[in-house]
């Protein structure tokens, strides 16, 4: 049972383009939200988070939005970059007692084309 | 220098046989963890560790077992293979606080015939 899904499974962009990544999740509960990115061959890596009492966090090129309503996140890259293609995992938790656990979503696999 | 090291890089097991995946980390991180990655399931959680000598199930720990004899080494054991571990696998570690980054490994491919 997948508590995060993601959306699209994959996405082709143009450089210079602005790339939109959305999640939706089930548990109320989840209180943090990051958005982790993975080149070919490594390993994920943290991108961006935001908790859920913010709506919106932005760092340079990467703004993640979240809408607790509606149980939804998203992620956006202006100016997308052939640099910029990887596969993105948005992620959830909430307060496990130490755990620290994370639900990820499928994943998204983008390429920007130059 | 890598913080999370894995090894080996790949491997190639026989059904039924034993394989063991190793982790070493030099965060100092309390908490560590074992992800498979499957196209269209994304990371999931198959043990974790808060410490020395702790391990406890994740959301899909059917088939593995999990060993941590120190701090900075954390280990995924799949006793008897079966070809449906075949799989790439994400060792992780955070210092356990709620909204803590994980820091991953590199990953293993494991190939299991």
């Amino acid at each position: 049972q997948q508590q995060v899904r993601q959306s699209p499974q994959s996405l082709t962009v143009w450089e210079g383009g602005t790339t939109v990544l959305t999640c939706s999740y089930e548990d109320s509960t989840f209180n943090y939200f990051p958005w982790y990115q993975q080149f070919p061959g490594e390993g994920p890596a943290l991108l961006i988070s935001i908790l859920s009492v913010s709506d919106k966090k932005e760092d340079g090129r990467f703004t993640t939005f979240f809408n607790k309503r509606e149980k939804k996140l998203s992620l956006h890259i202006i100016d997308s970059q052939p640099g910029d293609s990887a596969t993105y995992f948005c992620a959830a938790s909430g307060n496990q007692g130490g755990s620290a656990k994370l639900i990820f979503g499928e994943g998204t696999k983008l390429t920007v084309s130059s | 220098e890598a913080a999370v090291t894995q090894s080996p890089r790949n491997k190639v097991a026989v059904t039924g046989g034993k394989v063991t995946l190793s982790c070493n980390q030099t965060n100092n991180h309390n908490n560590m963890y074992w992800y498979r990655q499957d196209t269209g399931h994304g990371l999931r959680l198959i043990h974790y560790s808060y410490g020395a000598g702790s391990t406890e199930k994740g959301d899909i720990p059917d088939g593995y077992k999990a060993s941590r004899p120190s701090q900075e080494n954390f280990s995924l054991i799949l006793e008897l293979a079966t070809p449906s571990q075949t799989s790439v696998y994400f060792c992780a570690s955070g210092r356990g606080a709620n909204q803590d980054t994980q820091y991953f490994g590199p990953g293993t491919r494991l190939l299991v015939l």
